[in-house]
């Protein structure tokens, strides 16, 4: 298994600009999430789903959408870039069970300027 | 909704010496308290948990203590090495609503030799 695969691993965004972050699993976990990390602090929470088609917001949404047609797939799309959102990216998911621990992508590191 | 405070922020220990970080959640509803170590440009890995029906779990060096009526949880590491210097979460979540995992704001330990 391949895990959870994020692609790009870098990026720079002029402001304005809009790109897709790409997450594939390949463990059939239902649950996915999107989490950003900006630097020397925690992760907070952006998007999640519990399957394909269910998607709902979590604590930053603002500026982000995401999408779930298939298990495998969860992508995050940012329409206008600005540079509040330059961070690192994380992609995780899990199974349905409550209490067992995320894996997590390589992480996508967006710079806006 | 969650919130789970982590201290210190930074934690530095002589080579051999126990390392403790201590979390505090404030959802009384929460039942799974996983922790992750991050290293620099990596991926957050998840090194142990514990469920609330457990009050203390141990892995080789590592430990994780629970108090329920507290809300609080602790994460012991004994005879420190310099790889274990690394970036470490405390998280939280409840089941149902996604079992979201809230962060705390990491803890950031040196171990010097």
């Amino acid at each position: 298994n391949a895990g959870v695969t994020q692609t790009p691993k870098f990026r720079i965004l002029k402001i304005g600009q809009s790109m897709t972050l790409q997450c594939t699993q390949d463990m059939n976990h239902n649950y996915m999430y999107w989490y950003r990390q900006d630097p020397g602090m925690g992760l907070k929470l952006i998007y999640y789903s519990v399957g394909a088609g269910i998607t709902d917001k979590g604590e930053v949404p603002n500026g982000y959408n995401v999408s779930r047609s298939t298990t495998e797939d969860f992508p995050l799309r940012l329409e206008l870039a600005a540079p509040s959102q330059t961070s690192v990216y994380f992609c995780a998911s899990r199974i349905s069970q409550a209490d067992y621990g995320y894996t997590f992508g390589s992480g996508t590191r967006l710079t806006v300027v | 909704g969650e919130n789970v405070e982590q201290h210190p922020s930074t934690l530095s220990v002589q080579e051999g010496d126990s390392a403790v970080i201590k979390c505090t959640y404030s959802d009384s509803a929460s039942n799974y308290f996983p922790w992750y170590k991050q290293e620099l440009g990596k991926r957050p890995q998840l090194i142990i948990d514990i469920r609330s029906n457990v009050g203390e779990k141990k892995d080789q060096r590592i430990a994780v203590t629970l108090n329920k009526t507290a809300k609080h949880f602790s994460l012991h590491i004994t005879e420190t090495q310099p790889e274990d210097s690394a970036v470490y979460f405390c998280a939280a979540s409840k089941t149902g609503g996604g079992n979201k995992l809230t962060f705390g704001t990491g803890t950031q330990l040196k171990v010097e030799l």
